[in-house]
């Protein structure tokens, strides 16, 4: 299967700070989705995006899909947005997760 | 409109005890996809269903696990003889197809498996 690396595994934030989350993987891919693992363990989707740059309100992510990597970025961190967040991919209809990176908003 | 929706939420089981988890899709996707996540594993694929087919089961950890789904829609995950090793969080995933662009995956809530 792909292999998925993220990083950091843990981020701790101060309130209002901006931050990055790099997903990297090891083959060529028609699926990246990002999400964020709410604390009663829900995978609430976050962005769908094999390839391209796509805003949502304070996040937005890229994907280089031909330097295989895709970033997430956090602005204007709030303490909601703790948890989680895993990036996977797949190349065929099964999804290769990462270990995920565990983010702590400090109020 | 409604999403994913496993059942049941937790299940507290004995060791060698059969269990079935539920899942229902969200209306109109044909694909249908089992994962588990565990502390030491963390999530992977079991099985993918394109209508009632499966086409793959290459994740199924062993022959104790089965899962069936019936009218492109309902799928059940069954764990026989369950085993300590089998408590982990069984997530059930739906997407409209499983070509590029379709195949945006949505998950359900889980279901909590802790086998005793």
């Amino acid at each position: 299967g792909i292999q998925v690396e993220q990083s950091p595994p843990d981020l701790i934030l101060q309130e209002g700070a901006n931050s990055t989350l790099r997903c990297n993987f090891s083959d060529s891919v028609n699926n990246l989705q990002w999400f964020h693992q709410n604390p009663w363990g829900q995978l609430i989707n976050l962005f769908y995006i094999p390839s391209g740059t796509k805003q949502n309100g304070r996040l937005s992510a890229t994907t280089v899909a031909t330097e295989r990597y895709s970033l997430l970025y956090i602005s204007s961190s709030q303490t909601t947005d703790s948890g989680v967040y895993f990036c996977a991919v797949s190349n065929d209809y099964k999804l290769s997760f990462g270990a995920g990176t565990t983010v702590t908003v400090r109020a | 409109g409604a999403g994913v929706s496993q059942s049941p939420s937790n299940k507290v089981t004995e060791k060698g005890k059969d269990v079935e988890l539920r899942c229902d899709p969200i209306s109109g996707h044909t694909a249908l996809y089992w994962y588990r996540q565990s502390l030491g594993q963390g999530l992977e694929f079991l099985i993918y269903f394109q209508g009632n087919s499966a086409p793959d089961k290459s994740g199924l950890p062993s022959d104790r696990f089965s899962a069936e789904r019936t009218g492109g829609s309902v799928s059940t995950l069954t764990i026989q003889r369950t085993q300590q090793e089998d408590s982990a969080v069984y997530l059930c995933a739906s997407s409209r197809g499983s070509q590029t662009i379709y195949n945006e995956q949505f998950f359900g809530p889980g279901t909590r498996l802790t086998v005793l």
